[in-house]
């Protein structure tokens, strides 16, 4: 069975800052998707980031971006300028490739990010 | 487009009694998918439907159970309800050919 580990409970970090969001995973697959997404109080899952292992560039979204690191199976998220609307629970989360319909996302437990003014 | 959409968005039962969670997905989703989200976790995968057919269920009792509509929306029953049962409830959906889910913003279930 595939897991995610997300060993930091919680991190700080202050406005205009960058931090780095820690995530690692176990799998015997070969092809799968991972994810960050980001979970404000308002409750949504909101997608910030995904990585397709088949892809050795990481992937970026403006102020995110991605260490993947395949072998080490790990997978960092990178916050840079960090900004008060940053401040949110952050989960990591991994998916199967190639299920077709039947493709369940596994999460970490989740890391709680506060942004210092 | 609407996104997906959860109703209600918070309801209080009573130990025993029986729950009904309804998900609209984003138009065009035939993918609807169930996570329990207990607080301070991450969310845990409950069922998957594709087409009106039950493609995934996770590690979740019998009193669990869920069907999807001719329009793809879908509804999630607990029956029983149990203390622990108490979480908040995500559904999200997902395009045929598309990797990341849309979520919705959940129902948060309290038992009492």
């Amino acid at each position: 069975a595939q897991t995610v580990t997300q060993s930091q409970p919680e991190m700080s970090v202050q406005e205009a800052e960058t931090v780095t969001l820690s995530c690692t995973y176990d799998t015997s697959e070969s092809d799968y998707y991972l994810f960050w997404y980001k979970q404000p109080p308002s409750r949504q899952m909101i997608l910030v980031i995904r990585q397709e292992a088949y892809k050795q560039q990481n992937a970026t979204e403006n102020r995110f971006s991605v260490n993947f690191q395949k072998a080490a199976k790990s997978f960092s998220l990178k916050i840079s300028d960090s900004q008060l609307g940053d401040a949110a629970m952050y989960f990591c989360a991994y998916r199967r490739a190639h299920t077709g319909a039947n493709s369940k996302l596994t999460f970490g437990k989740g890391i709680t990010l506060s942004v210092r003014p | 487009d609407a996104g997906v959409t959860q109703s209600p968005t918070h309801l209080i039962k009573t130990r025993g009694q029986q729950v009904t969670l309804r998900c609209s997905p984003i138009s065009g989703h035939k993918s609807v998918s169930w996570y329990q989200q207990v607080l301070g976790q991450g969310p845990q995968f409950i069922f998957q439907y594709y087409e009106k057919e039950e493609r995934g269920r996770g590690n979740f009792p019998d009193r669990f159970s869920a069907r999807q509509f001719p329009n793809y929306s879908s509804e999630l029953n607990v029956n029983a309800l149990l203390l622990g049962d108490s979480a908040l409830y995500l559904c999200a959906s997902r395009a045929t050919v598309s990797y990341g889910y849309t979520f919705g913003s959940g129902t948060r279930l309290t038992v009492v």
